[in-house]
């Protein structure tokens, strides 16, 4: 079945270490995206990036770092520069395809971080 | 930089009965895309319905229905015949198209969060 994989589902890290949150695709996507989603509120972009070895930050990048070294794949660090890590990760990706504009997401990471 | 704004914290409706959400945004772009995402507890995004803006026909896929009104910069989503698997926080959310400012980059309200009473 084609989708979107995120590991794991909920990660716990002391505070001052580096994490690295997994997103895998196997829908041919070429974009991809980090999302991040805290109690309330709406989900805000953190990176995006639009085909492979290029990525963009998104409204809320400090603290993070991505890389893009391969189609299918687009891990998050949450460095400890963030300074409030704990929150829900969340992934997806999306096809150039004009006729299927819309984008698709993974189950999502919860990260604690204390 | 566009905004999308849903003004209804929590909304409630009882099974089998019509509920609508509502949503507006602001742009200056002429050509965009919107978007309803559902997240139930699971806390998966599902997409329910999507519109883009130079159609003027409103989307339809079975109990789900928007209504667009593109000049009062407004997308509301109907729910008919609600069911109990309906319950989840609902998202707005909207795109550029490409050429825009914020193309490929999806900007989400706060989300409303709709509970059914059987």
């Amino acid at each position: 079945d084609g989708g979107i994989t995120q590991s794991p589902k909920y990660l716990f890290r002391k505070e001052g270490q580096n994490v690295t949150l997994s997103c895998e695709q196997n829908l041919n996507h070429d974009a991809m995206y980090w999302y991040r989603q805290d109690p309330g509120q709406g989900l805000r972009l953190i990176y995006y990036s639009q085909i492979v070895n290029d990525f963009q930050k998104g409204d809320i990048a400090e603290g993070y770092s991505v890389s893009r070294e391969k189609k299918e794949s687009f891990p998050l660090t949450v460095t400890s520069a963030q300074k409030n890590p704990t929150a829900f990760y969340l992934c997806a990706s999306r096809t150039h395809d004009r006729k299927h504009y819309e984008q698709y997401f993974g189950p999502g990471t919860r990260l604690t971080v204390t | 930089a566009q905004t999308v704004t849903q003004s209804q914290p929590e909304m409630s409706v009882q099974e089998a009965e019509t509920v609508t959400l509502s949503c507006t945004y602001d742009t200056s772009e002429s050509d965009y895309y919107l978007f309803w995402y559902k997240q139930p507890p699971s806390r998966q995004m599902i997409l329910v319905i999507r519109q883009e803006a130079y159609k003027q026909q409103n989307a339809t896929e079975n109990r789900f229905s928007v209504n667009f009104q593109k000049a009062a910069k407004s997308f509301s989503l109907k729910i008919s015949d609600s069911q109990l698997g309906d319950a989840a926080m609902y998202f707005c959310a909207y795109r550029s198209a490409p050429g825009g400012t914020s193309y490929g980059k999806l900007t989400f309200g706060q989300g409303t969060i709709l509970t059914v009473h059987p």
